[in-house]
């Protein structure tokens, strides 16, 4: 499969579950993304891995907990979170930045993710 | 803090006719500005891109033009057609960076 790959695409959860979104990239980078999108609100960049390392934590509640076992695989393991959480996640890769140089971020496809 | 602001929020243009939206950013810490398009059930994708010391660049039937001096860059859509339909977002990139800040996105509806 090429691309990048989210799983699960729809996620229903409680606000005292414990669950965690995947996300996969066939396509060679070393810079990993998690965005959230909210209906009528810009996506808001949560967390960026540049080799393997976190490079960005944007002020995210601790509930949202990232993960990157190496450079083609991320994850966001979720717990307790709050109906103001439901929204869809996007996963991003891309080479890493470099001076004078853009490099485009490829998406997957996103979780929808419910929280009740 | 850094913003980009994106307008209008939504589009209806006839097929043939130009759709234009049009963004504006606040903080010059920016080196590029891409545009990206998003059809429902998909993640955003990248349409074009320009450096702030190009002032046109065209791909097509889409263009950016970009005012350096207003902090302003704008998507031209030439000749709309329905497939063009699909929700755009404008974004910038802090200087050699990893990070996009992203517009609120224009809903765009090309009517055949």
């Amino acid at each position: 499969e090429t691309g990048v790959t989210q799983t699960p695409r729809h996620l229903v959860m409680g606000m005292t579950n414990k669950k965690s979104l995947k996300c996969e990239q066939h396509l060679g980078h070393n810079a990993m993304y998690w965005y959230k999108q909210s209906a009528k609100k810009p996506l808001e960049l949560m967390f960026v891995y540049s080799l393997e390392e976190r490079v960005e934590n944007n002020s995210v509640p601790s509930r949202f907990s990232p993960e990157c076992p190496n450079s083609s695989h991320l994850f966001l393991h979720l717990h307790t979170l709050q109906p103001e959480d439901s929204a869809l996640y996007l996963c991003a890769s891309s080479p890493v930045a470099s001076s004078g140089t853009f490099y485009e971020q490829y998406f997957g496809p996103g979780t929808r993710l419910t929280v009740t | 803090q850094q913003q980009v602001k994106q307008s209008p929020q939504s589009l209806i243009v006839q097929k043939g006719g130009i759709s234009i939206i049009n963004c504006a950013y606040e903080n010059t810490a920016f080196d590029y500005f891409p545009w990206y398009q998003q059809f429902p059930g998909k993640g955003p994708a990248l349409l074009i891109a320009i450096r702030p010391d190009v002032s046109e660049k065209k791909e097509g039937r889409f263009t950016i033009s970009f005012n350096k001096s207003a902090k302003q860059f704008s998507l031209h859509i030439m000749d709309s057609q329905p497939g063009d339909s699909a929700t755009y977002f404008c974004a910038a990139r802090i200087v050699d960076t990893d990070k996009l800040i992203f517009g609120t996105g224009t809903r765009l509806q090309v009517f055949p």
